[in-house]
Formats: C-alpha cells, structure tokens, sequence
C-alpha cells in the first residue's frame, strides 16, 4: 500500500532552526510536495521536489532523497507565525496526490 | 501563485437540505480538480478527483450519490452536499491543478455546519 509518515506534532523556539522529516512509499514518484496550514485555513504550497537535493527559498528548504524515499523541510529563524501544520504529500505514478497526516509544529517564545 | 476561489466560506443549513459549494480557478484553467474534507484536527481526506468534462472518480467510502461533484468547464466545480445531516458539518476544501505534474492550489475552504 501507499504510506507516507512524518511526525505527528514537534515544538521548537523562536528563532531556532527546526527539520521537519517525511518519508514515503509509493507506487511511483512523480514528486514532492511541502503544504503549510493554519487552523482553520486551507492549504499554501511552500515546495516541489522532484529531483535529489535541497532546494532553498527564503527561511524555508527542501531536500529530496529519491532512492532512500525521504524528505525534509528545514525552517529557520523561527518565527511564531510559522506555528502551522505541515503537510507532506507525494505524487504517485499516476499522478495522484498522496497525502501525509501532517506535523503540527509548535513554537515556544 | 495561481488563485482559486472557494464561496462559501462558511455556510449554516438545516437538516435535510442541500447547500452547494463553488470553487473557481481565476487565472488559470483547471484540468483537475479535488475536493477534501476536513475534520478538526485530522488531516486532509480526499473526497473524489473530477476531470473537466467526465464524471467525478469518488473515494471509497464517499457516497457519490450524497456528494454530487460537476465540473462542467476548466475554470468552475461545483459540490452538492445533498439531504445534509450533522455529521456532514466539516471542513470543505477544493484544490485545483492546470497539469498533473503541478502544485495544485487550494480554494479558502468552507466550513459547513448543519443544524
């Protein structure tokens, strides 16, 4: 079957760096995606890997590994706005989104 | 970012009725869409996929005849919550992509609650 895991909930400090891990496996790999929501909010993309690496944009980094079925998304500087849950979700070989239950991410002044 | 536009944000309806839920693509057309449900403090559960122009492909579990989903053109889909009751009250979501190898864009939500 399908299965993507992260963590269920970490909690970090403002200011400090925080990684948030997936890991995948599915029928295929289209690529990855990185999702941040707010309570009550929908959805705002924040990444897309599709090959090996760290891709960086702004606070906010994701690294692929393909062969080891893995990912993360590195946040800096901490700030207490980025409090959010962060979704993880792969595209599979048919091009369906599959979905991980989500990191809620706590931030401590 | 590509803007998807979900109306409406929230919406109280009695038992028994049916309340219709937009969710447009503004600046681009979308080939697919998807609708999720949102249960508080759950993750996102995928309803049922719509190809514009062919039938809805609904989850196991989701009862198309409950859930009507068209999407009748690239820019528009509609899903109908038909004869609601309260355990439909949740947290509506439609996305949107222009390419299957795309983000997809997520419309503001709606938050439903039958009374």
């Amino acid at each position: 079957g399908q299965n993507i895991d992260q963590p269920t909930e970490m909690t970090a400090t403002e200011g400090a760096i925080v990684q948030i891990n997936c890991t995948y496996q599915t029928s295929g790999f289209n690529g990855l995606f990185w999702y941040q929501q707010h309570a009550g909010e929908a959805p705002t993309f924040l990444s897309y890997n599709v090959l090996d690496g760290l891709e960086e944009k702004g606070r906010f980094s994701s690294f692929l590994s393909r062969s080891k079925g893995y990912s993360y998304l590195l946040l800096k500087e901490l700030q207490m706005k980025d409090s959010a849950s962060y979704l993880c979700a792969v595209l599979d070989s048919n091009y369906q989104l599959i979905w991980g239950a989500g990191t809620k991410l706590i931030i401590k002044p | 970012g590509a803007v998807v536009s979900q109306h409406p944000s929230w919406v109280i309806c009695k038992s028994g009725t049916s309340v219709k839920i937009e969710c447009r693509s503004l600046d681009f057309q979308a080939t697919t869409m998807f609708w999720y449900r949102q249960f508080p403090k759950q993750s996102l559960m995928l309803m049922a996929t719509s190809n514009e122009g062919s039938k809805a492909t609904y989850e196991q579990g989701v009862e198309k005849d409950k859930f009507l989903i068209n999407h009748a053109s690239l820019t528009l889909s509609t899903l109908t919550v038909t004869s609601a009751h309260p355990e439909d009250s949740s947290f509506y979501i439609c996305s949107a992509r222009s390419g299957r190898d795309t983000e997809a864009f997520f419309g503001q939500g709606t938050r439903l609650t039958v009374v």
